[in-house]
């Protein structure tokens, strides 16, 4: 079984749309989840940070844990063509990061 | 903003050559880390780093790497003989203690060197 799960899409919706991206990890002692944009051959971007389980909102972002379930989701309000990107959901025990395969969005005008 | 910026954005060698990457932290930090993505690949942890010594490596992370942080500022990852699947973009990232406990492990990347073994 993979640590990280993540569906590589792509996933394309209207501009406008709510954008729902997720994922499920295996290892119930992670602690600490992320989530990082990537535009094509960038560094990733560190978007949201959310300790234990919760929601954490951010501008048109939130970011939602939860850890009965192994499961971690982004919500994005209001897509924006900019918004077009891969986005990787990243979990931790406290050290390394380890990365699901990443969501290629594409938002459409 | 502080950023992480890394050195070559681009490297090409011959199989079997040296290579060292660069990195500058973001600079109050303290932990330094490495990870490399393969082309169409997902993002993979190779090593950690705090207080002088390597905390933690993966299994990617075998005899011909090395790292340290020779002068307090830079923070290399040196490949000795470079193999072609060594092929990649390599990421710094660093993190810092900040604010409280629950925030420490936020980790910021650089914008990557890709690596190019011929």
């Amino acid at each position: 079984q993979k640590e990280v799960e993540q569906d590589p899409g792509p996933l394309s919706v209207p501009e406008g749309a709510i954008v729902s991206l997720n994922c499920t990890y295996s290892n119930s002692a992670f602690q600490y989840f992320m989530w990082y944009r990537q535009y094509s051959r960038k560094g990733p971007e560190l978007l949201m940070y959310t300790y234990s389980s919760g929601n954490k909102e951010d501008g048109r972002f939130t970011a939602q844990v939860d850890k009965s379930s192994k499961y971690i989701s982004l919500f994005i309000r209001d897509s924006q063509p900019s918004d077009s990107a891969t986005y990787l959901c990243a979990v931790s025990g406290g050290n390394k990061l380890v990365f699901g395969a990443g969501t290629i969005l594409r938002v459409k005008s | 903003e502080p950023e992480v910026t890394q050195t070559p954005s681009h490297q090409v060698t011959q199989m079997g050559q040296e290579v060292i990457l660069r990195c500058v932290p973001i600079s109050n930090h303290l932990y330094f880390y490495w990870y490399r993505q393969i082309l169409g690949q997902k993002v993979e942890f190779l090593v950690s780093f705090y207080n002088n010594e390597i905390s933690e490596k993966s299994e990617i992370f075998d005899d011909q790497f090395s790292v340290e942080r020779p002068d307090g500022s830079n923070f290399t990852l040196k490949i000795r003989s470079t193999k072609l699947e060594d092929s990649a973009m390599y990421f710094c990232a660093t993190m810092g203690l900040v604010g409280g406990s629950h925030s420490y492990n936020e980790q910021f990347f650089g914008p990557g060197t890709r690596l190019t073994v011929l």
